[in-house]
């Protein structure tokens, strides 16, 4: 088991490009969760997905959005970068078929926005 | 809102001895999990401990212990028998018991060990 993988490990944008980071749950795993952690700072909840729908959302702009696929894979888009969203981003997916599920999480991709 | 606190930004512990890192939080919730995740350098998140609100014993995992005081909401976490291994970032986490991914983080603690 591969457990959660993230691309690309590192990624250098321009201010006002777009930028898709993609996941792959550990397998068995139904929902997939997106967290950016600034330098410095602890994850932040940026939205979660579960069956290809956004089920909650974090206080980011809708610049931020998502998408799920019928494999559970996940993509996030950024929209129109700016540098404050210099980051890593990590997933985190789990299973929802049991009252307490752990969520495991992607070694993440390092944004960088010049 | 919930708001998760740690004011220990580094802390440093001889090998082989014994570290407590702290944790506040702020909830209305009566039901939810607290967590201590690490992070090494390698940036994976790696799940330390669990501890369930409703359950007033304290959780222990090998070396791993947390002191939970749910009135005071506190949730440190001790470490014994300090090993090099256990350099990392060391983050505090909280989620409602029924809201399955929407963690809240603490701003961490970065702990280093001498050997």
């Amino acid at each position: 088991d591969a457990g959660v993988t993230q691309s690309p490990t590192h990624l250098i944008k321009t201010r006002g490009q777009q930028v898709t980071l993609r996941c792959s749950p550990k397998s068995g795993h139904d929902t997939v969760s997106w967290y950016q952690q600034a330098l410095g700072q602890g994850p932040q909840f940026i939205f979660q997905y579960y069956e290809e729908e956004e089920r909650q959302r974090g206080n980011f702009p809708d610049r931020f959005s998502g998408h799920q696929f019928p494999n559970y894979s996940s993509e996030l888009n950024v929209n129109a970068l700016l540098l404050g969203d210099s980051a890593l981003y990590l997933c985190a997916s789990s299973w929802t078929g049991t009252l307490y599920n752990e969520q495991f999480f992607g070694p993440g991709t390092r944004l960088t926005v010049l | 809102a919930q708001t998760v606190t740690q004011s220990q930004p580094e802390m440093s512990v001889q090998e082989a001895e014994t570290v407590t890192l702290s944790c506040t939080y702020d909830t209305s919730e009566s039901d939810y999990y607290l967590f201590w995740y690490k992070q090494p350098p390698s940036r994976q998140m790696i799940l330390v401990i669990r501890q369930e609100a409703y359950k007033q014993q304290n959780a222990t995992e090998n070396r791993f212990s947390v002191n939970f005081q749910k009135a005071a909401k506190s949730f440190s976490l001790k470490i014994s028998d300090s090993q090099l291994g256990d350099a990392a970032m060391y983050f505090c986490a909280y989620r409602r018991r029924y809201n399955f991914n929407k963690f809240y983080f603490g701003s961490g603690t970065k702990l280093n060990v001498k050997p």
